[in-house]
């Protein structure tokens, strides 16, 4: 069965730094595409990032020269690197395997910056 | 960038109707579509892929069509757990691009 668990949300300063995880079992995160997508308290979806299985990365406009996009195939987990954090930044962040578009959603992680 | 236009931002209906949501790209993307699913304070949930394809587990009540850039996804006899916002997205292109959403309430 396909799982996917984030972790590693919380409270941060604007400015500050955060690590997302994800945590995937069931399948090889190393040969799926795997999506990051965001979701701000009472908004709609925005899509953020991706990982190919090859290893390129695309970034959303909003987060470009902020955020960092990887995996450990070792481990199985994809990460999300958000750095110079902003207050627009809070959401829900959702990592997502990729098959034909979004297709698995892990339950998401909380990232609130204030 | 592909924009997604969703339509209408929210609807009332009641349980046993048929509802069709609507979702336009800002150019052709061919048929690379899906519709998700979501409730309050839950991930969203894949209903559709690839505009008319349903997704496994999902019921046949839901049904999705369209290519290029006008696709429609169709519930038919709304049930009670069918009442959510409902999201199009296309992975035509990067950046991907979800639709604003439409919000289905109980009339």
């Amino acid at each position: 069965e396909v799982q996917l668990v984030e972790s590693g949300g919380g409270l941060i300063q604007p400015g500050g730094s955060l690590r997302l995880s994800c945590a995937a079992s069931g399948f090889t995160v190393e040969s799926n595409y795997m999506s990051w997508a965001r979701q701000a308290p009472g908004k709609g979806l925005e899509w953020v990032s991706v990982i190919y299985s090859g290893g390129g990365t695309y970034y959303a406009d909003s987060v470009k020269g902020r955020f960092t996009i990887s995996r450990d195939n070792s481990k199985s987990t994809l990460y999300l690197q958000m750095n110079s954090l902003r207050v627009e930044d809070t959401a829900v962040y959702y990592c997502a395997r990729d098959n034909s578009g979004p297709s698995q959603w892990g339950q998401g992680t909380l990232v609130t910056v204030s | 960038d592909i924009q997604m236009t969703q339509s209408p931002s929210s609807l009332s209906a009641s349980v046993g109707d048929s509802v069709t949501l609507t979702c336009r790209a800002s150019q052709g993307i061919g048929n690379d579509l899906g519709w998700y699913q979501q409730k309050p304070g839950k991930a969203p949930k894949r209903l559709i892929y690839a505009a008319s394809s349903l997704q496994s587990g999902v019921p046949s009540r839901f049904s999705g069509s369209g290519s290029g850039t006008e696709f429609t996804l169709t519930i038919s006899s709304l049930q009670p757990e069918d009442f959510a916002t409902y999201y199009c997205l296309q992975h035509n292109s990067y950046p991907l691009s979800f639709g604003g959403g439409t919000k289905v309430e109980i009339k």
